[in-house]
């Protein structure tokens, strides 16, 4: 079991590029929930994902930022147009059903730094 | 909103003096406390849910337990590996997402 897979590990996007991070769940697991961690900061919840389906976004800024979970293939977090703000560490984790015993089980993240 | 307080930030300890890390929180309606660790540069790795209070689970030199205000993470004896950021999560109501504290960094030297 390969666990929570990101890639790519490490992302350099100059201000205005369009970055673009994948999250493979663990088999088996349908919800995927993306967190980002600013550098000193703790993590924060940007959007739960079933497949096809957006459940939750409350933590997802209104622009530029969009993400998907399609019937194949990984869940995508799309950042548009990037900024300095948006460098930070970003996190998926998945569930195989949301109010699990086992926690979520995260991946090593995506470190996406804005040049 | 949900807030989780951690403390303290860092905390250096000589292997094997015992401690405790704190995790306050407020929330409506706990479904459930996570502890989890981070390594530099990884993910958090889950360690223990909590669900009620007077709840405790205990893991090699780790035991969480649960109060209705707070959550200790008490370390036994610890050595240089347990050295890692400890990070706690709340989750209430019928919301999916866990809400983190900053977490408290800790090191072990030995």
């Amino acid at each position: 079991n390969a666990g929570v897979m990101q890639n790519p590990r490490h992302l350099v996007r100059r201000r205005g590029q369009e970055a673009r991070l994948r999250c493979s769940p663990m088999k088996g697991h349908s919800h995927v929930y993306w967190y980002r961690q600013l550098p000193e900061e703790g993590l924060k919840f940007m959007v739960y994902l079933q497949k096809e389906n957006i459940i939750d976004e409350s933590g997802m800024p209104k622009e530029r930022f969009s993400a998907e979970f399609p019937k194949e293939g990984p869940s995508i977090l799309r950042i548009q147009q990037v900024v300095r703000g948006d460098s930070a560490a970003y996190f998926c984790a998945s569930s195989h059903d949301w109010d699990s015993n086992y926690g979520y089980t995260f991946g090593s993240g995506t470190r996406l730094t804005v040049v | 909103e949900d807030q989780v307080t951690q403390s303290p930030e860092a905390l250096r300890l000589q292997e094997g003096e015992s401690s405790s890390l704190n995790c306050s929180y407020t929330v409506s309606g706990l479904r459930g406390l996570f502890w989890y660790r981070q390594d530099p540069g990884k993910g958090p790795e889950f360690l223990f849910t909590l669900y009620s209070a007077g709840e405790e689970k205990e893991k090699e030199r780790l035991k969480a337990t649960l109060t209705k205000k707070e959550s200790f993470l008490h370390i036994t004896a610890p050595k240089p590996e347990d050295s890692a950021t400890y990070l706690c999560a709340v989750q209430s109501g019928s919301a999916r997402q866990l809400t983190f504290g900053s977490g408290t960094q800790l090191t072990v030297l030995p």
